[in-house]
This record gives structure tokens, C-alpha cells and sequence, in this order.
């Protein structure tokens, strides 16, 4: 079993609607959960970074941390075209040099 | 203008050859990171380096060795005991207490 799953979809959903992406983990030990997008042929670019559980909201996107669950989620609101892109997920325990376990990654796509 | 330049964007290898994939950053970070990305994987860790002068071996190291003589650059050499280097590979960069912020990579193939 790997450390942090994540469904590689494609996802495909219309424009406007609203998205949510997840992460599931299996060490107690993260506190630190990170969401980033990832366009083609282009290097990750971070959207969230968040410690410990809770809600995080920037604009239109949410992050969400429940560390009873072991689940992380990233909503997006009002979904365009241009969020069509690949969102991984990465988390650390904040040791390990910050160290970061990743998931695979979900492929996005916004339907005009 | 600060960021990680990764180059060159596309690199193609020769059987038998070693090949050195560059980042340089002017984020003034201590920590830099190098990453191989396959399609449907996440990102598996290298090689990184925490200070100058020092460096530890990530999850997939054989194949692969780097130097840090300079805070700012990381090079990255794909020698020819890799035998399947076809990949994507990332570089990034993290100040203390913050997240790892990428380059744009680099694609290798081989010819």
C-alpha cells in the first residue's frame, strides 16, 4: 500500500462546476499538506499549503485537512477551462528534512 | 525576477553517455531538490542537498550523482549506469520553514 493514494481520474467536469480532488494517507505522522498544479510539460506550482486540520481558502479554491480521517481534499469553485491541469497532492511530517511523499496525481479537465 | 531556471528544456542521451541536467536558483534557499516524474507517478526524490558542500541520496539514487559546490546551483548527472533515464525531471528549491517551489524541468530521451 502506498503512503499517500490518489485516484489518477481523468476528471472531467463542465465549466462552473464546482471540483473536489482528494488524498488519502496512511502516516499519522504528517502535519504539513500541500496541493499543486501542474500543467503540461511545465515544472508543480504550489496552490495550498496548509499545517495540521483545518480549512484553508484562497479565492476560488479550499483546502481541507482531517487528520482523524487521514484525508485531504482541494475544492475548486467556479472551475474554468484554465484549471484543466494535473493537481497532486505532498505531504510532510516536517522531519525527515522536510521531505515531502507524494501522491500520483489527478488529471483535471474542464469542459467548456 | 527570483525563480529556478532548469536547463536545458528538452535533453537527448546517447547509449553510453553521461548527460548533466541544470538548476540554478536566486532564491538565496539552502535546500534544493532533484525529482524524476513518470507518466501516471508521482514524483520520486533523487538526489538533495540541504547546505553546500553536502548532499544525501532520495529514494532513487542509483544511476544518478550531483554536486553542490554552489548555494545557488544543483546540477544533476544522469550517468550511463541508468538504464532507463527516460523521464521528466524536476528541481526544486525550499527556504526554511517553507514549501518546495519547482523549475520548469527538463524532458531527456534517448536517442
Amino acid at each position: 500500500q502506498k503512503e499517500v493514494e490518489q485516484d489518477p481520474g481523468p476528471l472531467s467536469v463542465p465549466e462552473g462546476a464546482i471540483v473536489s480532488l482528494n488524498c488519502t494517507y496512511s502516516n499519522s505522522a504528517f502535519q504539513y499538506f500541500m496541493w499543486y498544479r501542474q500543467y503540461s510539460r511545465k515544472g508543480p506550482e504550489l496552490l495550498m499549503y496548509t499545517y495540521s486540520s483545518g480549512n484553508k481558502e484562497d479565492g476560488r479554491f479550499t483546502a481541507q485537512v482531517d487528520k482523524s480521517s487521514k484525508y485531504i481534499s482541494l475544492f475548486i469553485r467556479d472551475s474554468q477551462p484554465s484549471d484543466s491541469a494535473t493537481y497532486l497532492c505532498a505531504m510532510s511530517d516536517g522531519d525527515s528534512n522536510y521531505q515531502l511523499i507524494w501522491g500520483a496525481g489527478t488529471k483535471l479537465i474542464i469542459k467548456p | 525576477d527570483g525563480g529556478i531556471t532548469q536547463s536545458p528544456k528538452y535533453l537527448f542521451r546517447k547509449e553510453g553517455q553521461n548527460v548533466t541536467l541544470s538548476c540554478e536558483q536566486n532564491l538565496n534557499h539552502d535546500a534544493m531538490y532533484w525529482y524524476r516524474q513518470d507518466p501516471g507517478q508521482g514524483l520520486r526524490l533523487i538526489y538533495y542537498s540541504q547546505i553546500v558542500n553536502d548532499f544525501q541520496k532520495g529514494d532513487i539514487a542509483e544511476g544518478y550523482s550531483v554536486s553542490r559546490e554552489k548555494k545557488e546551483s544543483f546540477p544533476l548527472t544522469v550517468t550511463s549506469a541508468q538504464k532507463n533515464p527516460t523521464a521528466f525531471y524536476l528541481c526544486a528549491s525550499r527556504g526554511p520553514n517553507q514549501p518546495q517551489h519547482f523549475g520548469d524541468g527538463t524532458r531527456l530521451s534517448i536517442l
